[in-house]
């Protein structure tokens, strides 16, 4: 069984403070990851995707990949009260599937 | 650019009865994606298709569970007969290419008493 493992949370952290939101993956041959969001009784929003080690950004958003680890995590700066959500890990391989985790749920406090 | 089109957007049944569910995908994007969401989990892929072809269904219930994507664009997905542990939410998805990133439509959340 190919795992994708996250946190349930719910994280909370104040606004404006760094939220880290993690990842870990079990399928060594995993070649794509991306992170979703994912508001309450609404379907999944992509927020950003990543392929090679390291660290890319988009704007407040940080994707961080480690694949020797098999760890990807996502960094949200100045959190903001709209950015209370579940966060969705999304794990692909070469079978174009998508593995996708439960969830950390993220509650950004006033 | 339009996104992802399901319909109904919700659907009440009762058990033993039949329900279909309706997928347009995003315009030009080849590959359709089938997933269940149940409450507090991610969402569970059940069938993708590659234009009309249905190229990984090893998840979908075929019992009761079909499929068709008729000249390569919209989609239907049927449950006959839908059972109480059916109740979950349906979402489609589409992409341009096989491993290229998904986009979700709504979905269509089916209650089935």
């Amino acid at each position: 069984q190919k795992e994708v493992e996250q946190n349930s949370g719910p994280l909370s952290v104040p606004e404006g403070a760094i939220a880290s939101l993690n990842c870990t993956y079990s399928d060594r041959g995993s070649q794509s990851f991306f992170w979703y969001r994912q508001y309450s009784g609404k379907s999944p929003e992509l927020i950003m995707f990543i392929y090679s080690n390291g660290d890319k950004e988009d704007g407040r958003f940080t994707a961080q990949l480690n694949k020797a680890s098999q760890y990807v995590s996502l960094l949200i700066r100045d959190s903001q009260p709209s950015d209370s959500a579940t966060y969705l890990c999304a794990v692909g391989n070469s079978g174009y599937a998508l593995n996708f985790g439960k969830g950390t749920s993220l509650l950004v406090t006033p | 650019e339009a996104g992802v089109v399901q319909s109904p957007r919700y659907k009440i049944i009762e058990k033993k009865q039949p329900v279909a569910f309706w997928c347009n995908p995003i315009s030009g994007h080849n590959t359709l994606y089938w997933y269940l969401q149940n409450l507090g989990q991610g969402p569970e892929l059940l069938i993708r298709y590659e234009n009309e072809e249905a190229v990984d269904d090893s998840q979908l219930p075929k019992d009761r569970f079909s499929a068709e994507r008729l000249k390569g664009v919209d989609s239907t997905l049927k449950i006959q007969p839908a059972e109480l542990g059916d109740s979950a939410v349906y979402l489609c998805a589409s992409s341009l290419a096989p491993g290229d990133t998904q986009y979700f439509g709504p979905g269509t959340r089916l209650t089935v008493l």
